[in-house]
């Protein structure tokens, strides 16, 4: 299972950096927000996730903000490693009717040594 | 406690055959969700199964249909399979909290 798309867009960052990696939502019912990583051959892993009543929760070395205003999302990493370097996907779940999360078309993370 | 499992990795069909792919959830998780994942598409979903009922559906054709058994294993069958139905296809699973945890999924390669 490669990653998804011929035509992500990547972020390109040097080993070390700080990563920041955005996400536009358009649900404005959306309550709960959620990031995965996917490596190449992998299914997608958790990193974090954060409900609408938030606009930031960290983790261990990643940080996820959420600005309801403008319905945007970001994940960032700290000391980017090559071990980082996957497919990231948000994910939003409406708080109303179906409750399936929605993914985003995902964005490349590429670590450069 | 193990991950959400799912057998077979690969498959390999032909047009017009059907496919039956299974999913074995981590231990305690009562949901399971079914996506499909595309180059041209990304990831989307297919449906939620909570408890042997359907809980969520997608917008799929009745071609793509699932179900659940009381050990909370699930699988996802296709019927009168078409190229365009060659796919990752991903299960994951949760307990009633948000937060779901994927397998590594079934590529399908329909011929």
């Amino acid at each position: 299972g490669e990653s998804v798309g011929l035509h992500l867009p990547t972020l390109s960052v040097q080993e070390g950096d700080n990563s920041i990696i955005n996400c536009a939502y358009s649900n404005s019912a959306s309550d709960y927000f959620i990031w995965y990583k996917q490596e190449s051959g992998k299914g997608p892993q958790f990193i974090i996730d954060i409900r609408s009543n938030m606009d930031k929760r960290q983790g261990q070395r990643v940080t996820v903000l959420l600005n309801k205003t403008v319905k945007h999302l970001s994940l960032q990493i700290a000391a980017t490693q090559p071990g980082d370097s996957a497919v990231y996907f948000c994910a939003e779940r409406a708080d109303t009717g179906r409750r399936a999360l929605t993914f985003g078309s995902g964005t490349r993370l590429q670590v450069q040594p | 406690k193990a991950g959400v499992t799912q057998t077979p990795r690969y498959l390999i069909k032909t047009r017009g055959q059907q496919v039956t792919l299974s999913c074995s959830p981590i231990s305690g998780h009562r949901s399971v969700s079914w996506y499909q994942q595309t180059p041209g598409q990304g990831l989307q979903f297919l449906f939620e199964y909570f408890s042997e009922t359907q809980r969520n559906k997608g917008n799929f054709p009745g071609r793509f249909s699932g179900r659940q058994f009381s050990n909370s294993r699930s699988e996802m069958n296709v019927s009168t399979l078409e190229l365009g139905d060659s796919a990752l296809y991903l299960c994951a699973s949760k307990t009633d909290q948000e937060t779901q945890y994927f397998g590594p999924g079934t590529r399908l390669l329909v011929l």
